[in-house]
């Protein structure tokens, strides 16, 4: 069993539909990353959790550490949300990321 | 500060030969990480510096690879004798840690070919 599962793998979506990407976690972790990635491009971070919830623009994400899992949220999206979406909980004394799988997420317009 | 800076972009080398990547981190950030991503996969963990100390290796990073941060600032990931698996994209990220605002920056990554 993969230590991060990430639900879905693929994702298409209308523009402008609500989408919910779900990470769970078997790992014990100080904070966790969403971060996108662009077909061949560079990894950006979206967001580092320990707790709650976060927004930024029209993306949420939440953690329940106890039920060690993770949400992100992409509201009204558009086509340029298209991209990777990867969940890497850090943990250990270094602070390494663990990615999950990545979500595949294209945006029809 | 432009961010994590890595160097070169692509890399293509015959098997059999050495090549070494380049990494500069954000100047204020004490914490430097080598991941590697092979095509389709999730980067996976490589060899984290804190400050000029190498204090964790994956048993990815065979005895062909070494890397270092002399001085604390850049790092450097060297490949001796490359072999057509060491094929892959080698991203450099840098951290520093304050519970407040933990940075976590990734540069462009190194795109290795080995024919």
């Amino acid at each position: 069993k993969n230590e991060v599962e990430q639900s879905p793998q693929n994702l298409t979506a209308q523009e402008g539909e609500f989408i919910t990407i779900n990470c769970s976690y078997s790992v014990g972790i100080s904070a966790l990353h969403w971060l996108q990635q662009h077909p061949g491009g560079g990894i950006v971070s979206l967001f580092m959790l320990s707790s709650g919830k976060k927004k930024h623009g029209r993306l949420i994400a939440t953690i329940n550490i106890q039920e060690k899992h993770s949400s992100l949220h992409i509201t009204a999206s558009h086509p340029r949300d298209s991209a990777v979406y990867i969940c890497a909980p850090a943990g250990g004394a270094t602070n390494k990321l663990i990615f999950g799988t990545g979500t595949l997420l294209a945006v029809q317009p | 500060d432009t961010g994590v800076s890595q160097d070169p972009r692509h890399k293509i080398t015959k098997r059999g030969q050495n090549v070494t990547f380049r990494c500069d981190p954000i100047s204020e950030h004490n914490r430097l990480y080598w991941y590697r991503q092979t095509l389709g996969q999730g980067p996976e963990f490589l060899t984290y510096f804190q400050n000029e100390a190498q204090l964790e290796k994956s048993r990815l990073l065979s005895d062909r690879f070494s890397a270092e941060r002399p001085k604390g600032s850049f790092s450097t990931l060297e490949i001796q004798r490359t072999e057509q698996g060491d094929s892959a994209m080698y991203l450099c990220a840098s951290s520093t840690y304050r519970v407040e605002n933990y940075g976590y920056t990734f540069g462009s990554g190194t795109r290795l070919t080995v024919v």
